[in-house]
Order: structure tokens, then sequence, then C-alpha cells
């Protein structure tokens, strides 16, 4: 079956402009994570949605930064007013049924560069 | 606050050894541990999970470790080959967390 895809898998925008980033979680999976990677850094928290459950958004680090998830499957996260710090790859990940244990299947991500 | 540390410094190794990685905690008391191996452009790729009441896992060529006295994970490749070449993260969660949280990384190299 199809693994966690994630679109685009590059971006290039100006500060100040808005941006969406999606992400296809795999089929059947509930559980979908975003993080963010910087480089030489590790994975960073930014999101988490749980079937219909009210989303875990302790890791947006500011208001410019919002997901929505849709019907259970797609997700799109949305950073508005970008600035020149946002840049990262931006990794999806989805997980079935949401157990504390159960590995993360992730996407290849979303290179977003802010000039 | 709650720190992971993983060895920054690239690990290089010849083929055929034994490659062993690092994963060590502070301020933390994790009912789980995960490594996971990243190549360059991709996402991470789940590797093992080993749980708090357990000492050790073992998949094909891998073991990890877990020692919550220490407050160290050890990751090991045996018989290690060039395609194990990556970037190993490992991730910790506590109980009831459905979010872990990621180490940054070691890199490792497998020389032929």
């Amino acid at each position: 079956g199809a693994g966690v895809s994630q679109s685009p898998s590059n971006k290039v925008t100006e500060k100040g402009k808005d941006v969406e980033l999606r992400c296809d979680p795999i089929s059947g999976h509930t559980a979908l994570y975003w993080y963010r990677q910087s480089l030489g850094q590790g994975l960073e928290f930014l999101i988490y949605f749980q079937g219909n459950s009210a989303p875990d958004k302790s890791g947006l680090p500011s208001d410019r930064f919002s997901a929505e998830r849709t019907g259970g499957s797609v997700s799109t996260l949305t950073i508005q007013r970008t600035q020149q710090e946002d840049s990262a790859v931006y990794l999806c990940a989805s997980s079935s049924q949401g157990f504390t244990y159960n590995e993360q299947f992730f996407g290849p991500g979303t290179r977003l560069t802010v000039l | 606050s709650q720190k992971i540390e993983q060895n920054s410094e690239a690990l290089n190794i010849q083929e055929g050894k034994t490659a062993t990685l690092t994963c060590n905690y502070t301020n933390y008391s994790p009912a789980y541990l995960q490594w996971y191996r990243q190549d360059p452009g991709r996402g991470p790729v789940f590797l093992l999970l080993i749980r708090e009441n357990e000492k050790e896992k073992r998949k094909e060529r891998l073991k990890v470790t877990f020692d919550t006295t220490l407050k160290q994970s050890l990751f090991h490749i045996t018989a290690s080959q060039p395609a194990d070449s990556a970037t190993y993260l490992c991730a910790l969660g506590s109980g009831g967390s459905y979010i872990p949280t990621f180490g940054r990384g070691t890199s490792l190299i497998v020389h032929p």
C-alpha cells in the first residue's frame, strides 16, 4: 500500500507570504503528526491529530502556524506571513489508532525555504 | 528540563564491525524508547521499540538495550554494511503520551 505522501516536496517563498503544506496519511491511520526539522536539529513536534478529538497544538511556535485535518484523513499545515526562521523541512507522520507505543510512518517531507 | 542527548559527532566504522550508538536522557522517565533511521532527504523510518520493563530487544542485526538506572539506551548494528550508513534517531515517550520526543540523531558512516 501507499505510504505517507506530502506535497509539495520543495517550496520556495518570499518573506511575508502564506504557504500551505499538504499531508496524505496512510489509509486507516487515525493519528497524524506534524514535525519540523531544521539543519542539525532534532524533530520539533508541532501538532497532533487523533480521530475526531481536538488536536494537540502545544508545539505550534506561534499563531502564524495552523493546521487542519479534513474528514480524518488529509491534513494541511498553513504558515502565514512566513519568516526566514520558518525555513526547515516539515515532516508529517501517521500512526494507527494513536496508541502510545505505536510506530510512526513518516512522509518524505516538504523543504520550505523562505527568502 | 527534559533532555535527550545523542552524539553529534559522526561515528565512522569499518564494514563488518559492530556499530554502537548512544542515547542518553535526563529529567525524564520514559515508558518507551524508539529508534529510527533517517536517510538524506527522507523521513525517518521506524526500526525498534523497547519498553521501560525490557532490558534488551533484537531484530535481525539490530540490538537495543534500555537501562533506566543509567538513563541510557544503546543501539547496536552487528556486521555493519555500507548500506547501514544513515542518521539514527532515538525517541522517548512517557506513559500515556502519544507524542514522543526525538533526539537530534547520530550519523553513522560505514566504510567498505
